[in-house]
C-alpha cells in the first residue's frame, strides 16, 4: 500500500519554464514533507521541505506547496534549468525523529534546452 | 561536519555468495541509521533502521539482514543472494526530521 504516491514517473520541461512536480499522500499523521532530488549512481539530497502548519515554502527557484485537505503536495521549479534534470523524490513523516520516511517512487524530470 | 560513508561504489556477485556492505557516519553520535534500495520502477524502499546499537528494525522480509556493531557503523548483509536482490542500496542518517544519504552501492547479482 503506497502511502505516498507520485503519480508521474517522468515529465519534460523546456528550459526557462516551469516544472511542476506532484505528490499525494494517504496517511493523515503525515505532517512533515520533504522533496529530495537524485542524480544517477548518487544518493539522494536534500532539497526543500514543509510542516503541515504552513502551505508553502520558497527557497531560491524551489516553492513547494502543501494542501492538507486534499492530501496533496508539489513542488516548483522556477525557471527550469537542465541541472535540474535529475528523479525527485516526494517524502513524509508523522515528524518524529524515530520514525522512517516514507518515499513515493520518484519523477525523472528532463529539462530540455 | 557530518559526513556518511558508503562502500563499496559497485559489486558484482553471483547468486548465493553472501553480501557485506557497510556505512559508517562521522561527526555526529547517536544517529538514526537507515538502508533503502532502490529497485527498477520501485522507488526508495526502507529495509532497515536502527535508532541505537544494536537495535534493528526491518520493515520488508527477506533474506537481508542488518547489523549496528557500533553506534557509527550500519551493515547490510546477507548470507545468499538472489537475483532480486540487485538494485542501489542507500545508506542514510538522521537525527531529526530530513536525511543525509550516503553515495550508493550498486549491486547486480548474477
Amino acid at each position: 500500500d503506497q502511502q505516498v504516491k507520485q503519480n508521474s514517473p517522468s515529465l519534460s520541461v523546456q528550459e526557462g519554464r516551469i516544472s511542476i512536480l506532484n505528490c499525494d499522500y494517504t496517511n493523515s499523521m503525515f505532517d512533515y514533507f520533504l522533496w529530495y532530488k537524485k542524480y544517477p549512481a548518487e544518493g539522494p539530497t536534500f532539497l526543500i521541505s514543509i510542516s503541515s502548519i504552513k502551505d508553502k515554502n520558497e527557497d531560491g527557484r524551489f516553492t513547494v506547496f502543501l494542501n492538507k485537505s486534499a492530501k496533496h503536495l508539489s513542488l516548483h521549479i522556477v525557471p527550469s534549468q537542465p541541472g535540474d534534470s535529475a528523479v525527485y523524490f516526494c517524502a513524509a513523516t508523522p515528524n518524529s525523529g524515530n520514525t522512517p520516511l516514507v518515499f513515493g517512487k520518484g519523477t525523472r524530470l528532463s529539462v530540455i534546452a | 561536519s557530518q559526513t556518511i560513508h558508503q562502500w563499496p561504489a559497485t559489486l558484482v556477485q553471483p547468486v548465493g555468495s553472501p553480501l557485506s556492505l557497510e556505512c559508517t557516519v562521522e561527526g555526529t553520535s547517536n544517529p538514526n541509521l537507515y538502508w533503502y534500495r532502490q529497485a527498477a520502477g520501485r522507488g526508495l524502499q526502507l529495509l532497515f533502521y536502527s535508532v541505537g546499537i544494536g537495535q534493528i528494525s526491518s520493515e520488508v522480509p527477506q533474506n537481508l539482514s542488518a547489523s549496528r556493531p557500533q553506534d557509527r557503523q550500519f551493515i547490510l548483509s546477507s548470507k545468499k543472494l538472489l537475483l532480486s536482490d540487485s538494485g542501489f542500496y542507500l545508506c542514510a542518517w538522521s537525527l531529526s526530521g530530513g536525511y543525509t544519504f550516503g553515495s550508493g552501492t550498486r549491486l547486480t547479482v548474477v
